[in-house]
């Protein structure tokens, strides 16, 4: 079992539809990454958390730290908003170790107009 | 502001080669992380590197090796190519601090005949 388990795989929504992308853990975090790759390779961070909840424009992200669950949720989408988005995790361990990361596998997110 | 740049962006090798990447990050940051990205495999952690030490490592083979140079930027090397080495190599930069967030590369893209 992998230790960051994203669902759904596949996404596929109408432009302004509500979008909602989940990210399980198993182990000990000190902090969770939402990335988004578009076609061609590059990536961008959208949000890192520790705790709580985040709202980057029409983004926001959610932790329960817990219940060991993040999620992504993408209000009005937009069909900019295809990607692949990816949920990563710094493991807790002594020091700071925040560049190494867990990556789940990805959620390819289709949005049509 | 410069972002994260990576160097060379698309490259052909055989079997047997080595080869070196290289990673900018952004001015001021200490740290860069790098990561093989695999169709099979997904995102993969290699290693960390803070102020030119190697402060994290991957479950990658010897055959990985990284540095670091006084101005932060950071050489990749692979040494006898295998064609499971062709993947999407991306690096990130942050300043290394505990809310340091990170900045990806656009990656450099290996293929290995």
């Amino acid at each position: 079992k992998n230790e960051v388990e994203q669902s759904p795989q596949n996404l596929t929504a109408q432009e302004g539809e509500f979008i909602t992308i989940n990210c399980s853990y198993s182990v000990g975090i000190s902090a969770l990454h939402w990335l988004q790759q578009h076609p061609g390779g590059g990536i961008v961070s959208l949000f890192m958390l520790s705790s709580g909840k985040k709202k980057h424009g029409r983004l926001i992200a959610t932790i329960n730290i817990q219940e060991k669950h993040s999620s992504l949720h993408i209000t009005a989408s937009h069909p900019r908003d295809s990607a692949v988005y990816i949920c990563a995790v710094s493991l807790r361990a002594g020091g700071t170790s925040y560049g190494k990361l867990t990556f789940g596998q990805g959620t390819i997110l289709t949005v049509h107009p | 502001k410069a972002g994260v740049t990576q160097t060379p962006r698309y490259l052909i090798k055989t079997r047997g080669q080595q080869v070196t990447l290289s990673c900018s990050p952004i001015s001021g940051h200490r740290s860069v992380s790098w990561y093989q990205q695999t169709p099979g495999q997904g995102l993969q952690f290699l290693f960390e590197y803070f102020s030119e030490t190697q402060r994290n490592k991957g479950n990658f083979p010897g055959r990985f090796s990284g540095r670091q140079f006084s101005n932060s930027r950071s050489e990749m090397n692979v040494s006898t190519l295998e064609l499971g080495d062709s993947a999407l190599y991306l690096c990130a930069s942050s300043d290394g601090a505990y809310t340091g967030e990170l900045f990806f590369g656009e990656g450099s893209r290996l293929t290995v005949l």
